[in-house]
């Protein structure tokens, strides 16, 4: 069974701290990783993708990428209260172009 | 459309019924996929369509789930004898073509659609 973990929170962080969020997968065949950003009522966005090891930086986000731990991570720096929203890490499903296997997604709450 | 558009947004129904859930992917998207949230979960993958024909429908599931796109773009996710436990949203998302035809699993959601069961 191919699985995406994450802590469901909530993750409370107070403006202007950085926010850690991690995600953990099973399958090693994995090469594509994603991080989606839901705010509630609404659809999941794209916000990093990472398919090497090391880190991946946009503006004030870092995806950080270990594949011989199976850990994927996304660093949020300065966060702000607009960055309150659930963030689902996901994973290519290998042999299956595309297909991506969400994790249940890390609520996250930026106080001001 | 500038995004993907899914009708309707909201669907109640009664045990038993059928439905249909319409999906129209962003222009130019080759790659179209249906996935279906319950609240506090991830996006279940259910179906990918790559042009007309579904490249992997493993995620249905069973058979009361089918999945057409016979043009290559609009695309209609068909429930039939609907039961309480298919309430969800179902989210219709498309994936622009990357290098060499491989999809690069950059999905573009649609707002979905919220089925309810009664």
């Amino acid at each position: 069974q191919k699985e995406v973990e994450q802590n469901s929170g909530p993750l409370s962080v107070p403006e202007g701290a950085i926010a850690s969020l991690n995600c953990t997968y099973s399958d090693r065949g994995s090469q594509s990783f994603f991080w989606y950003r839901q705010y509630s009522g609404k659809s999941p966005e794209l916000i990093m993708f990472i398919y090497s090891n090391g880190d991946k930086e946009d503006g004030r986000f870092t995806a950080q990428l270990n594949k011989a731990s199976q850990y994927v991570s996304l660093l949020i720096r300065d966060s702000q209260p607009s960055d309150s929203a659930t963030y689902l890490c996901a994973v290519n499903s290998p042999g299956s172009q595309g297909n991506l296997i969400f994790g249940k997604g890390t609520k996250l709450s930026v106080k001001p | 459309g500038a995004g993907v558009s899914q009708t309707p947004s909201n669907k109640v129904t009664e045990k038993g019924k059928y439905v249909e859930l319409r999906c129209d992917p962003i222009s130019g998207h080759t790659a179209l996929y249906w996935y279906r949230q319950s609240l506090g979960q991830g996006p279940e993958f259910l179906i990918y369509f790559q042009g007309t024909g579904a490249a992997d429908d493993s995620g249905l599931p069973n058979d009361r789930f089918f999945a057409v796109r016979p043009e290559g773009s609009v695309s209609t996710l068909k429930i039939q004898r609907t039961e309480r436990g298919d309430s969800a949203v179902y989210l219709c998302a498309s994936s622009p073509p990357g290098l060499a035809g491989v999809n690069t699993g950059e999905l573009f959601f649609g707002e979905g659609s919220r089925l309810t069961v009664l």
